[in-house]
């Protein structure tokens, strides 16, 4: 156990639809990162915020946004569906620069 | 946005073999991390790699943080049936960040899978 959580594991939506993923970090870990991993594409770089401000920006579509609450955890909101945001989306969270990530177990989210 | 050039994608080895996998980039980094990630999971943390040049070992496993900053190696001795799953390695912070150094940058990932 990593001790980053993530909700909900499952997620099965329609096209045009919007969810929230949420995610909440090891006890005293200001980073959040997100990422989205494809069959084809690995793990994608999507957005990372630190103690509540928006640090590093990866290929995050625009229908996609995230924030970090002041008790650190953090949420992921995508919206308008589509069938190719089908994928696994993971949090991970760290201390500090020179600490390791941790991440979660994922969101497997199925747009139908 | 930066990649990294991760080989070999895939491979098939007998259980006792031993295994190297790398990772290289046109850019420099600061830190390289090695993951695993066991089917239905979220990766799990290998090793992790702060200087250039330095060599760390975590039981059967050795990774290095090549000299040039640009690559970095990641060995499995005596490989076992659990070592199955996928290995990513992972850069972070250097040029290759855009000038942010919070970014972890992954390769595509190797697929090893061991034979018993």
């Amino acid at each position: 156990d990593s001790g980053v959580t993530q909700t909900p594991k499952h997620l099965i939506t329609a096209t045009g639809q919007r969810v929230t993923l949420r995610c909440s970090p090891r006890s005293g870990d200001l980073s959040v990162y997100w990422y989205q991993q494809s069959l084809d594409q690995g793990l994608q770089f999507l957005i990372q915020y630190y103690n509540g401000e928006e640090r590093a920006k990866g290929n995050i579509l625009e229908r996609f946004s995230a924030q970090q609450f002041p008790d650190l955890h953090s949420e992921l909101n995508l919206s308008s569906l589509e069938l190719g945001d089908s994928a696994l989306y993971f949090c991970a969270s760290r201390r500090s620069l020179n600490t390791e990530a941790f991440f979660g177990q994922g969101t497997r989210l199925t747009v139908v | 946005g930066q990649q990294l050039n991760q080989s070999p994608q895939s491979m098939f080895i007998q259980e006792g073999e031993d295994v190297s996998m790398n990772c290289t980039s046109s850019s420099i980094f600061n830190t390289w991390l090695w993951y695993k990630q066991d089917p239905g999971e979220g990766p799990v943390l290998l090793i992790a790699l702060y200087k250039a040049g330095e060599l760390t070992s975590n039981g059967r496993l050795t990774a290095q943080f090549g000299i040039t900053r640009k690559d970095s190696f990641l060995n499995i001795s005596a490989s076992i049936p659990s070592d199955v799953g996928i290995y990513f390695c992972a850069g972070q912070g250097g040029q290759s960040s855009g000038g942010s150094n919070y970014k972890l940058t992954f390769g595509k990932g190797t697929l090893l899978t061991v034979n018993p």
